[in-house]
């Protein structure tokens, strides 16, 4: 069955990067979008940024463009945020999703399914 | 960017229940709109997609209507496991933008 498993949250300093990797499994990963989202304690749902099934489009949330780095290994079925300069703001569990097959735009992205989560705290 | 506002942000209701929630865009979406319902503690769950389509495995219960900029999500005949936070999202172009959330409580 389809299957994503995110890792490499943890606790960080201000000022800090991190690397979030999430594995893929059981569909074929090089054919969808695949995209960040995190939600902080308590709150709802922001999406973070989407990259293309091949790599080539990227988008990205203002309040993170310039921070934060999507990419994608298709010959690993992995997708990666690089987050640099991490602040209070960012802590939160991380989710990355599935998008659409084939798409670049964000018609047809829906994200289905999620993975579990992964727990980013930003503390000195 | 695109502007999500769900409403009411909070639903008290009883098993067996009929209960529709309400996302409204602040410009014109067509029918590019999601719901996703999300049980505390685990990951959200796509329910809705293209503003009326129910996902494959998701009860007929789950309903959608709506275009351009108003949406609903109605619950028919709630059960036990509907009681959970549900957010609607839009997909006409970047930056993808959720609602703040409906949390659908047991009455």
């Amino acid at each position: 069955q389809v299957q994503l498993v995110e890792s490499g949250g943890g606790v960080v300093q201000p000022g800090k990067s991190l690397r979030l990797s999430c594995a893929a499994s059981g569909f074929t990963f090089e054919t969808y979008s695949m995209h960040w989202a995190r939600q902080a304690p308590g709150k709802g749902l922001e999406w973070m940024a989407v990259i293309s099934y091949d790599g080539t489009n990227k988008h990205y949330a203002d309040s993170v463009k310039g921070r934060f780095t999507i990419s994608r290994d298709n010959s690993n079925n992995t997708v990666y945020l690089q987050m640099t300069s991490l602040t209070t703001e960012d802590t939160a569990v991380y989710y990355c999703a599935r998008g659409g097959l084939v798409v670049v735009t964000a018609r047809g992205n829906w994200f289905d399914p999620w993975g579990q989560g992964t727990l980013v705290t930003v503390s000195s | 960017d695109i502007q999500l506002t769900q409403s009411p942000s909070f639903l008290s209701a009883s098993v067996g229940d009929s209960v529709t929630i309400t996302c409204r865009a602040s410009q014109g979406i067509s029918n590019y709109l999601a719901w996703y319902q999300q049980k505390l503690g685990k990951a959200p769950n796509l329910l809705i997609y293209d503003a009326t389509t129910l996902q494959t495995g998701v009860p007929s219960r789950f309903s959608g209507s709506g275009s351009g900029t108003e949406f609903t999500l109605t619950i028919s005949s709630l059960q036990p496991e509907d009681f959970a936070t549900y957010y609607c999202q839009q997909l006409n172009n970047y930056p993808v933008t959720f609602g703040q959330g409906t949390k659908l409580e047991i009455k």
